[in-house]
């Protein structure tokens, strides 16, 4: 079992919606990242928080609204999402962004948009 | 910019069968590198961390090695089981001062057949 949760695990919006996904570790890491990844591709880096504080943003287009409420939690909120955002969004945590410490990941969120 | 590569990108090998999966970078300037493991529609299953001043990492059955200087790593899986079929991702963490991410190859697609 995964120490990094992901939900939900599934997940079918219109482009219209507002929806959220949500990530929680309580392994008591300080980085948190988003990544996103199409069918077999591998993941693409979309977000880094280090100490709850944004600290890398790949270009991503803001319809992806990262928020990190606090040290364990780390949601993506989704707004006008394109058909092209269809992807497994895979969330990551390692002990300090600073360090040379391996990433965990959850199992993802597989989104599809309509 | 860093670019990982991966060989073979598709492997086929029937049960038993020792195997190198190969992984190549072109910048040396890495924090370390990280061996991965999905299975199909999951997340990255972490299985091997390598420091950049390190030379290999064992556990169980895999062994992983790392050469920074020509660029390259190879994971070594012996004795193989069909409970190892999967895509086996390698990943570098870049320094800080290069962005501090890790960038993925695009993996071996490992299927061992019983």
């Amino acid at each position: 079992d995964t120490e990094v949760t992901q939900t939900p695990k599934h997940l079918v919006m219109g482009m219209t919606n507002k929806k959220s996904l949500k990530c929680e570790q309580h392994m008591g890491h300080r980085a948190m990242y988003w990544y996103k990844q199409k069918a077999k591709k591998p993941p693409e880096l979309m977000f880094v928080y280090s100490y709850e504080k944004l600290s890398i943003n790949e270009s991503v287009p803001s319809r992806f609204s990262p928020e990190c409420p606090n040290s364990s939690l780390l949601n993506l909120h989704l707004h006008a999402l394109q058909p092209e955002d269809s992807a497994l969004y895979l969330c990551a945590s390692s002990q300090d962004p600073q360090g040379s410490w391996p990433q965990h990941f959850g199992d993802g969120t597989r989104l599809s948009i309509l | 910019k860093q670019e990982v590569t991966q060989i073979p990108a598709a492997l086929s090998v029937p049960e038993g069968e020792n195997l190198v999966l190969n992984c190549s970078f072109t910048d040396s300037a890495i924090y370390n590198l990280q061996w991965f493991r999905q299975d199909p529609g999951k997340g990255l299953t972490s299985l091997l961390l390598i420091q950049s001043s390190q030379r290999e990492q064992t556990s169980g059955r895999l062994n992983a090695s790392l050469d920074k200087s020509s660029g390259r790593s190879t994971l070594y899986i012996a004795a193989s089981q069909p409970g190892d079929s999967a895509t086996y991702l390698c990943a570098v963490r870049l320094k800080e001062e290069y962005g501090n991410k890790l960038v993925f190859g695009a993996g071996t697609i490992l299927r061992v057949k019983s």
